[in-house]
């Protein structure tokens, strides 16, 4: 079974819009943590923004916020007022166990932002 | 700063060639690793190395050879590739794998070196 799933393959927003981006995991380890990461067609990934399995608020990082829903094990990506600049592929990643263990990524969601 | 640089950004190799990619971070960080990404797909890990050792390797092929000269550095030796090595080689960072902060788990990347294999 797939550890970290994202349903979405493309998304399409226009400027200014918010946009959620969908991410489901699955792990049994009570200790762990879900990323976002942006990757421009350039190809450097870019974090985003951290949510840890003890954290008791939903992360928030500027226009990026973290909906955390433990219960349902999903981590979706909010963006508000998109930018032109945000078209980029965007994985969602987990980390099981103690720091420093790999990053287990999605498939990813590719987002194009319009005028 | 969270800056990681790689170098080269591009390299174009052959098969019989020896070519290493450089990667460097001066944020303090003693944990590094190396990610290589096909296209479309998402990053998979090769290498973490942890205070300058090497702590996983997910059996990749010793035709890849890891190096962690100092706390700063982390090189990725390359010898008698294939064409299917070719790919987006990322190195990332974080602070510590000791440390269990919220901080540790923060991986940054580098902007990574396109190899291709001829």
């Amino acid at each position: 079974a797939q550890k970290i799933t994202q349903t979405q393959p493309g998304m399409f927003v226009q400027e200014k819009e918010a946009v959620t981006l969908d991410c489901t995991y699955d792990t049994s380890d009570p200790s762990y943590g879900l990323f976002w990461y942006k990757q421009p067609s350039s190809g450097e990934m870019i974090f985003l923004i951290y949510q840890g399995s003890y954290d008791q608020q939903n992360a928030t990082e500027g226009r990026y916020s973290l909906n955390f829903q433990k219960a349902r094990k999903s981590a979706n990506l909010v963006i508000s007022a998109s930018q032109l600049g945000d078209s980029a592929m965007y994985f969602c990643a987990m980390r099981e166990g103690q720091a420093g263990t790999a990053l287990i990524f999605g498939k990813g969601t590719t987002l194009s932002v319009s005028s | 700063d969270t800056e990681v640089t790689q170098t080269p950004k591009h390299l174009v190799m052959g098969m019989t060639n020896k070519k290493s990619l450089k990667c460097e971070q001066h944020m303090g960080h003693r944990a590094m690793y190396w990610y290589k990404q096909k296209a479309k797909k998402p990053p998979e890990l090769m290498f973490v190395y942890s205070y300058e050792k090497l702590s996983i390797n997910e059996s990749v092929p010793s035709r890849f050879s890891p190096e962690c000269p100092n706390s700063s550095l982390l090189n990725l030796h390359l010898h008698a590739l294939q064409p299917e090595d070719s790919a987006l080689y990322l190195c990332a960072s974080s602070q510590s794998l000791a440390l269990e902060t919220r901080k540790a788990y923060e991986q940054y990347f580098g902007p990574g070196t396109r190899l291709t294999v001829t």
